[in-house]
């Protein structure tokens, strides 16, 4: 049971690229959550999902894109990095009425 | 938009004192959730509450509805206590996510 598994751990992009930050669970969740930590700002909420299927925004959805692929994996794809997207990006994952479960992060550095 | 305030924002202490960390918020919610993030930076899920107080090991959560407010304790701390404690909201009615407060580092000194 490896809980909420993120890849990748680390990624440095040029400003313009595309990339797809990727999540599974394996939990058996229906929700599932990303976000984002800044320095000073702490963790803000970008898109969830609550179900399959069904996905919407969070605080700070511009300049990224979601996708509920099925009940365990929902990814994060960022169409043109701009450097304000450098940031450390988690997901996580509850089922209802239970705290949620994070997963290890990734780093991302847009330069 | 919920505020939520944490303070206080840094602690140091030395191992073996209780430790309190306080939290409010601004606008009625459904569930209150205690975090932990240690300096390698996951983050685990604590608490969730609503009402009352939960205990698990040497840590304590507590929340007060009315007052829109809830703290957190630690008894005989340990310096793996060390981390960064945040506190997170989640809005009544369908909206989903938690809205969070910017965390307080915790230091405990041997």
């Amino acid at each position: 049971n490896a809980g909420v598994t993120q890849t990748p751990k680390f990624q440095v992009l040029k400003t313009g690229q595309s990339m797809t930050l990727q999540c599974a669970q394996d939990m058996n969740h229906n929700s599932m959550y990303w976000y984002r930590q800044d320095p000073g700002m702490g963790l803000r909420l970008i898109y969830y999902s609550a179900s399959e299927g069904t996905t919407d925004k969070g605080e700070v959805p511009n300049g990224y894109n979601v996708s509920r692929l099925n009940k365990r994996e929902f990814s994060l794809r960022l169409e043109s990095a701009a450097p304000s997207q450098t940031s450390v990006y988690f997901c996580a994952s509850r089922a209802l009425g239970i705290r949620q479960f994070f997963g290890p992060g990734t780093r991302l550095t847009v330069l | 938009k919920n505020e939520v305030e944490q303070s206080p924002q840094n602690l140091t202490a030395q191992e073996g004192e209780f430790i309190t960390i306080n939290c409010s918020y601004s606008v009625g919610i459904s569930a209150l959730h205690w975090l932990q993030q240690h300096p390698g930076g996951g983050i685990v899920s604590l608490f969730m509450l609503s009402s009352g107080k939960k205990k698990h090991g040497r840590l304590i959560a507590t929340i007060n509805i009315q007052e829109k407010h809830s703290s957190l304790h630690i008894t005989a701390s340990h310096p793996r206590d060390s981390a960064v404690y945040i506190c997170a909201v989640k809005a009544g009615g369908g909206a989903d996510g938690l809205t969070f407060g910017k965390g307080t580092h915790l230091i405990i000194q041997p």
